[in-house]
């Protein structure tokens, strides 16, 4: 069955950068676009970008742009996601989750919290 | 960006039919899917492109609506189906989210 197992919670100092990973089983990671979405507290869901795993291909929602950047790693089936230039207004959880053949997410991680906090 | 437009919060009594909204800013053609989150989990895929039933889903789930307006009907609603209910389009760029329908049983 299809598995997305996110790394663990972050407490992580203002300025500074996070990565945060994916790994996937029970599918073929190349062949499947992973996606990464934002949940900040209280709030709703915003969707970062995907990657491609079988290219590298990458495509952010234009407002992160240069906040988050996709890279995946085909040998261990793990996707990551950096976070840059923490503020506290990135302080939130973030999930990873499979598309299919169109842009909805039927698996998800089970998410990454991340606190920014001097 | 597309903004996806969902009333805030429902109250309903088990074994009623309720019915959540969600009206897109611009057409989204049937690009619209719907999700459930309980606190502290991860959204769960109900419906996509408007009416398909996710694998696994009751059938007590079901979705209508194409182009702005979009409805996600619970026949008959259960105890379990306390949570908040989101709206998602992924027809125009970027990919967005509604705010989310916070259901409550009576």
């Amino acid at each position: 069955q299809v598995q997305l197992q996110q790394s663990g919670t972050e407490l992580v100092k203002p300025a500074s950068s996070v990565k945060i990973s994916c790994k996937a089983s029970g599918y073929t990671f190349t062949s499947n676009y992973m996606h990464w979405i934002r949940q900040q507290p209280g709030n709703g869901l915003e969707w970062i970008g995907w990657i491609y795993p079988g290219n590298g291909n990458t495509k952010y929602n234009q407002k992160f742009d240069g906040k988050a950047t996709l890279t995946a790693d085909k040998s261990s089936s793990t996707a990551y996601m950096q976070l840059s230039s923490l503020t506290s207004e990135d302080s939130a959880v973030y999930f990873c989750a499979r598309s299919g053949y169109g842009d909805w997410f039927a698996y998800w991680g089970q998410g990454t919290l991340v606190t920014v906090s001097s | 960006d597309t903004v996806l437009t969902q009333s805030p919060a429902l109250a309903v009594s088990p074994g009623e039919r309720v019915s959540i909204s969600c009206r897109a800013s611009e057409g989204v053609n049937s690009y619209m899917h719907w999700y459930q989150q309980k606190p502290g989990q991860q959204p769960k895929l109900l419906i996509y492109k408007a009416s398909n039933l996710a694998s696994g889903v009751p059938a007590r789930f079901s979705g209508s609506g194409s182009g702005t307006d979009f409805t996600l009907t619970i026949d008959p609603v259960e105890a379990d189906d306390t949570a908040t209910y989101f709206c998602q389009q992924s027809w125009n760029d970027p990919n967005t989210f509604g705010a989310g329908t916070k259901l409550e049983l009576k």
